[in-house]
């Protein structure tokens, strides 16, 4: 099947550093791609979706300017997560669909993420 | 807008018993509805996936099903075994390609 790579894999930061995580789809080009939060103990929450070449459109109470998302190719999305706060601290995960019209993502292996 | 739910929220067996997990969702326009299971900690792991137009897929020990005009499905784990315990997570689909998951069942497989 398809692979989706998501770095890092668990990022340590203090409050106040902006922090970037990457996902790329290694064998397939992926038009769009999906950021989603996942907090200790509850479901994953979709965040954001990313376009390649255009704007993300981001979820409801999601903040845009905190969580700024680039997708400048077809294999690569990133999110970074600008002056993180502990609360900020969650599990994130990337997936992709692939561009030829078929219904299926696939998962990057997620990124814990700890604001101290 | 769409809700998924599953029930029940945790479920502890013994080894060797058949189990039923329960997923349902409130709008019937969906693409797909896939299973996955995640480890503590860990990221996703698909388990079956079942096409708006199907009514069940089976892998191995695994069966999940799909009633999609009462919203419904069910994933049917035969002769559990301690490595089956994780989380259990239902998404659905919508016609936006957004997956939408339901909060999980967390299974522990006693040997």
């Amino acid at each position: 099947g398809a692979v989706v790579s998501q770095h890092p894999s668990r990022v340590i930061c203090k409050s106040g550093t902006s922090v970037k995580i990457e996902c790329r789809s290694l064998d397939f080009q992926a038009t769009t791609m999906f950021w989603y939060r996942q907090f200790p103990k509850q479901s994953l929450m979709l965040m954001a979706t990313s376009n390649e070449g255009s704007k993300a459109t981001y979820e409801q109470g999601v903040e845009k300017d905190k969580f700024l998302i680039n997708h400048a190719s077809l294999t690569l999305s990133t999110l970074t997560v600008t002056s993180a706060h502990p609360e900020d601290s969650s599990f994130y995960i990337c997936s992709a669909r692939v561009s030829s019209g078929e219904n299926i993502q696939y998962f990057g292996a997620g990124t814990r993420l700890s604001v101290l | 807008k769409q809700e998924v739910t599953q029930i029940p929220a945790a479920l502890s067996v013994p080894e060797g018993e058949n189990l039923v997990l329960n997923c349902s969702f409130t709008d019937s326009a969906i693409y797909n509805l896939q299973w996955f299971r995640q480890d503590p900690g860990k990221g996703l792991t698909s388990l079956l996936l079942i096409q708006s137009s199907q009514r069940e897929q089976t892998s191995g020990r695994l069966n999940a099903s799909l009633d999609k005009s009462s919203g419904r499905s069910t994933l049917y784990i035969a002769a559990s075994q301690p490595g089956d315990s994780a989380t259990y997570l239902c998404a659905v689909m919508d016609s936006s390609y957004k997956l939408i998951f339901g909060s999980g069942t967390r299974l522990l497989v006693r040997p």
